[in-house]
């Protein structure tokens, strides 16, 4: 069964900090992984996908099979990354459905 | 404008009652979904539709139905027979895994 773990539900840094906010997943196939990305009084949004391997407002993840690993990264944190973060899995060759995980609360802290 | 259109943003429903979510899309794209989420839980998929005229079940489907007779549209209706109904809901659609979500309704059992 496909399975999402964000094992941190609050992540807090100071501005200027690295920040990694942590995703594992268990899949058997050939996942596709997203992060998802939440502000306060905002819609959920998209903010990266391991397939177009871009870096959005600073931040990147790279894909680790040997780990089943999706770490969201980002060198330099600021005030304003403070949001709720999901890292979701689908199944590249099956239907588009997304696996969500319960999602890290990152604060950032001036 | 396009977009997802998710109504009412607040919905109070008495126990025994049915009550529907609506969620309208612009976008023209195919796939549509619900998800709830939970504090701590994160997004759980209630049903999902990848072709006007045919749905399927997700994870937490049980006191939940849903109809795609439009494109457009996916409507949601809680029934009475979901025993924790109280939640905020969320509708995406997607061309292919990028969804776009709504704005979500929060609905409360009273």
């Amino acid at each position: 069964a496909q399975r999402v773990t964000q094992p941190e539900k609050l992540l807090s840094v100071f501005k200027g900090a690295p920040v990694e906010l942590k995703c594992n997943y268990s899949y058997s196939g050939s996942p596709e992984l997203f992060w998802y990305v939440q502000y306060s009084r905002q819609r959920l949004q998209l903010l990266l996908r391991h397939i177009s391997r871009e870096s959005i407002k600073g931040f990147t993840a790279d894909l680790n099979k040997g780990e089943t690993s999706f770490h969201l990264k980002k060198p330099f944190a600021q005030e304003e990354d403070s949001a709720m973060y999901y890292c979701a899995l689908s199944d590249q060759g099956g239907s588009e459905k997304l696996v969500f995980g319960k999602g890290t609360k990152l604060t950032v802290n001036p | 404008d396009g977009g997802i259109t998710q109504s009412p943003k607040y919905l109070f429903r008495k126990e025994g009652q049915n009550v529907t979510l609506s969620c309208e899309q612009n976008l023209n794209h195919d796939a549509m979904y619900w998800y709830r989420q939970d504090p701590g839980q994160g997004l759980r998929l209630i049903y999902y539709s990848q072709i006007v005229n045919d749905f399927q079940k997700g994870d937490i489907a049980e006191g939940y139905s849903v109809s795609r007779e439009k494109k457009e549209s996916f409507p949601l209706t809680v029934t009475s027979a979901q025993k924790n109904p109280t939640a905020f809901y969320l509708c995406a659609s997607s061309p292919s895994r990028g969804y776009t979500f709504g704005s979500g309704t929060r609905l409360t059992v009273v």
